[in-house]
């Protein structure tokens, strides 16, 4: 994946956890960073948008942050719900207006 | 509600076709930029089309010169022909909705149709 993620990621109810996503000029570093929240089976949610805004409805359990050409995604008082996969993406201007996902990380609520 | 469901997947032998189609209910369709997301199994999402407000239409290097987006204003619909499929195109595709407010954001899915491209 052009953007890179950590695989997994773990916490225990209650912790706080931050999920990393590497880019480069072409894409982070010129662009503004979104967060999905996928549970295998159903359609994925927009968790961030804008590096750092959550929809309505999102908790502000969650939180995103950018700097240069890397993001993170905070998850504060995790909760059991919070196991799912977690996507980071932003636009690329090196490919022609496409759209860039991390390679994701599953989050597991030990 | 807001609102995107798509149809059209199944299984096709290598070479094959098929088109997905993805009906948006609860907003003004033409307002908004649409795109075509997939994810393979075991691997991660991975955009793949995208068909804009002002009719400009983006691929993945990929799927260049085999899949064709189109979309239906009056019809609220979004469509992908996929034309000489190849098993590496096997994946669930999701339709989303780009938001320009929120930097094109997908701010709504759909909960995906199944493409599976085998012999």
């Amino acid at each position: 994946s052009v953007l890179t993620q950590p695989p997994s990621a773990s916490g225990t109810p209650g912790q706080r956890v931050t999920i990393s996503c590497s880019g480069s000029s072409s894409n982070i570093g010129s662009h503004t960073v979104n967060w999905y929240q996928h549970l295998p089976g159903t359609a994925p949610k927009l968790l961030i948008y804008s590096n750092n805004e959550r929809p309505s409805g999102v908790p502000d359990r969650f939180s995103g942050s950018k700097s240069g050409t890397s993001a993170s995604l905070a998850i504060s008082g995790l909760q059991s719900e919070d196991e799912a996969d977690y996507y980071c993406a932003a636009w690329d201007d090196s490919l022609n207006g496409h759209v860039v996902f991390g390679g994701g990380t599953k989050l597991t609520v030990l | 509600e807001v609102q995107l469901v798509e149809s059209g997947g199944g299984l096709v032998q290598p070479g094959g076709s098929l088109r997905l189609s993805c009906a948006a209910s609860g907003f003004t369709f033409s307002f908004y930029d649409m795109h075509w997301v997939r994810q393979t199994t075991g691997n991660g999402l991975e955009w793949v089309s995208g068909f804009g407000t002002a009719g400009d239409t983006y691929y993945l290097d990929s799927v260049k010169g085999r899949f064709t987006i189109s979309r239906e204003n009056a019809k609220n619909s979004l469509y992908l022909q996929m034309d000489s499929l190849r098993a590496e195109d096997t994946a669930v595709y999701y339709c989303a909705r780009g938001n320009s407010t929120w930097y094109g954001a997908f701010d709504i899915w759909g909960q995906g149709t199944m493409v599976t491209v085998s012999s």
